[in-house]
């Protein structure tokens, strides 16, 4: 089946730092990646959608020059959190949509997810 | 209004009963649905999809009334490995945009 990775895994990082975290179709193509993050016990809750080769679109109440997502090519989208701080601590996940063709429709396949804390 | 809701449980059950969760959604507009298993620090997993017509995948059977804008998830003869959080999800639009809007999922414990 379809893999996704995301790098790190787990993250702990000093309040203010940025963190850059990777997500990463293994073996299909994706012009669409989407960005989740999940707080203890909540849904998951979508963050972005993130389009190759143009501008993320962002959720509305997701602030875009706090959480930078980056496309540059079909199978790698980034998000970073700049200046991150504690309230930022959450579970983060991945999912790709792979091109038409190369999957059932309307499948999103999900990373494994980046634990982020900051302390 | 949440757009997807479900009974958070927890719901415990011995192995081998048959457990139900309900899900309503608030967006009539809404094009696909579907029901994904969450594990504990886990991605979710999509278990299945969801019907107008009923759809069955052994133990597990999901159904879908529009006219109610209620989702459901049978699970027949419960095993341990059945225990997660199942999510319930809806797609908004119709093809295209594909964004998946989740519920908080309900909590299953199977026990010996």
């Amino acid at each position: 089946g379809a893999v996704v990775s995301q790098h790190p895994s787990r993250v702990i990082c000093k309040s203010g730092t940025s963190v850059k975290i990777e997500c990463r179709s293994l073996d299909f193509q994706a012009t669409t990646m989407f960005w989740y993050r999940q707080f203890p016990k909540k849904s998951l809750m979508l963050m972005a959608t993130s389009n190759e080769g143009s501008k993320a679109t962002y959720e509305q109440g997701v602030e875009k020059d706090k959480f930078l997502i980056n496309h540059a090519s079909l199978t790698l989208s980034t998000l970073t959190v700049t200046s991150a701080h504690p309230e930022d601590s959450s579970f983060y996940i991945c999912s790709s949509l792979p091109l038409a063709g190369e999957g059932p429709r309307e499948t999103q396949y999900f990373g494994p997810g980046t634990r982020l804390l900051v302390l | 209004r949440k757009e997807v809701e479900q009974d958070p449980g927890p719901f415990n059950v011995p192995e081998g009963a048959t457990v139900a969760f309900n899900c309503t959604y608030s967006n009539s507009a809404s094009q696909s649905f579907f029901w994904y298993r969450q594990d504990c620090r886990k991605e979710p997993k999509l278990l299945m999809s969801v019907y107008s017509s009923g759809n069955e995948d052994g133990r597990f059977t999901a159904q879908l009334n529009r006219a109610s804008q209620y989702i459901s998830l049978l699970i027949r003869d419960s095993k341990l490995s059945d225990s997660a959080t199942y999510l319930c999800v809806v797609t908004p639009l119709p093809g295209g945009y594909n964004k998946l809007i989740f519920g908080a999922g309900t909590r299953l414990a199977v026990h010996p």
